[in-house]
């Protein structure tokens, strides 16, 4: 089983719909990570959570929320989606160590398209 | 803050030639450097990375890459291109303290027969 899961793996979605993407790991990992990819953009940090009760804005959160339910959960929510938010979205975690044997995981990605 | 330059969004090469793929860095303090590859219809996959110590890294998939403080680069080699390493790769920075990655805008490496 994969480590790091997404769901939906893919979704279409008209304008001024609320999505929400969720993203589940069974890595034991306090930290996790929602980037957006574009092409010719590379991936860009939307939101970032060090654990349960610590979240943070990335470079592009505005019109997206977040929600860390648990350690092994980090939902990513559009509350109206915009045709702009069409975008391959990834799910990350990290250990945290501080170490230098951080790395991040990446999950499979849900391709989102708003009409 | 830190920022990376991956040159050239697409890069050709035959199977058996050389791969470079550039890299070049901006970080105020010291950094640790990745790089990432993604298949078709994949999630992303560590390749290597920097962090301390020996600046020549290696990687799995007979990739490595080299450090270079002096020229603020960390270019990403392979000697002998083989059909399955046609994907997209990505540079990434992070400072020591590794909060957050800071991504290139990656190159799309393609192999031909």
């Amino acid at each position: 089983d994969a480590d790091v899961t997404q769901t939906p793996r893919n979704r279409i979605t008209k304008t001024g719909k609320r999505i929400m993407l969720e993203c589940s790991q069974t890595k034991g990992h306090d930290r996790m990570y929602w980037y957006r990819q574009d092409p010719g953009l590379g991936l860009r940090l939307i939101y970032y959570s060090f654990d349960v009760k610590d979240i943070n804005k990335g470079e592009i959160s505005d019109g997206y929320s977040v929600s860390r339910q648990a350690q092994a959960k980090f939902s990513l929510s559009l509350e109206s989606a915009i045709p702009n938010q069409t975008a391959l979205y990834f799910c990350a975690t990290m250990p945290g160590t501080g170490t230098t044997t951080d790395t991040q995981y990446f999950g499979p990605g849900t391709r989102l398209t708003v009409l | 803050a830190q920022s990376v330059t991956q040159l050239g969004s697409h890069v050709s090469v035959s199977e058996g030639a050389l791969v470079l793929l550039r890299c070049n860095y901006s970080s105020s303090v010291p950094p640790y450097l990745f790089w990432y590859v993604q298949y078709p219809n994949q999630g992303l996959q560590l390749l290597l990375k920097y962090t301390t110590g020996a600046t020549l890294v290696k990687g799995i998939n007979g990739f490595e890459a080299e450090f270079k403080k002096s020229e603020t680069s960390f270019h990403l080699t392979k000697p002998s291109a083989h059909m399955s390493d046609a994907a997209e790769y990505f540079c990434a920075v992070t400072p020591t303290g590794f909060q957050k990655l800071v991504f290139g805008t990656g190159t799309r490496l393609l192999v031909s027969p």
